[in-house]
């Protein structure tokens, strides 16, 4: 399963962009990134997955780059409900395959 | 999304009982269910996976005759913490998942041993 590698943690303010970026240079050709958000005492929460080039949702989008080696989850104009912790992970597209997750990276949102 | 739950949301027990945590795939089958384990300010660690009707594959270290994980159907798997101790207290998540469904994550168990 390829590592993953975040920046530990992130300071924004209401209404800006956020751009997360995940290293994952050991990614393999049947790997998806996968993006999800964690509050405290809860689980995790899918935000956003994708393969290669660009993904968006109401929610997210998701970069990658051609030779995928990184990502970058961007949240456009947080608030201060976006305080979370947010973990990318890389695995098989096969949603049985288990996830490793890696420190994340904590981002605080301040008015 | 698809939902999955837990029970109980929290418990306390004594050092020296077992604690039993349900995960239930609420509107879909889960072939796969995992789960994790994670302390204060830690990322999730990964302690088991399970399919259903066999037997569960543990991570490196993680005592399979202390986690006793059982996933006896296709929505219903259970995590027995046997002769729980204090440092087993901890916040207990499960996901299921399933081809062309997604992974998902249930709202997680805290589990206090005094």
């Amino acid at each position: 399963l390829a590592k993953t590698t975040q920046p530990i943690s992130m300071d924004s303010y209401e209404g800006q962009e956020v751009n997360i970026t995940c290293s994952h240079n050991n990614i393999a050709t049947n790997d998806y990134i996968t993006w999800y958000q964690q509050f405290p005492s809860q689980g995790p929460r899918f935000i956003i997955q994708g393969y290669k080039t660009k993904v968006t949702n109401e929610v997210a989008s998701l970069f990658i780059p051609a030779d995928r080696k990184s990502s970058t989850l961007s949240l456009p104009r947080v608030s201060l409900s976006d305080t979370a912790v947010y973990y990318c992970l890389v695995g098989g597209g096969d949603n049985t395959d288990k996830l490793i997750f890696g420190t994340g990276t904590r981002l605080q949102v301040f008015p | 999304g698809a939902v999955v739950s837990q029970h109980p949301s929290w418990v306390i027990c004594k050092s020296g009982t077992s604690v039993k945590i349900e995960c239930r795939s609420l509107d879909f089958q889960a072939t796969t269910m995992f789960w994790y384990r994670q302390f204060p300010k830690q990322s999730l660690m990964l302690m088991a996976t399970s399919n259903e009707g066999s037997k569960a594959t543990y991570e490196q270290g993680v005592e399979k005759d202390k986690f006793l994980i059982n996933h006896a159907s296709l929505t219903l798997s259970t995590l027995t913490v046997t002769s729980a101790h204090p440092e087993d207290s901890s916040f207990y998540i499960c996901s299921a998942g399933t081809s062309g469904v997604g992974q998902y994550f249930g709202p997680g168990t805290r589990l206090t041993v005094t």
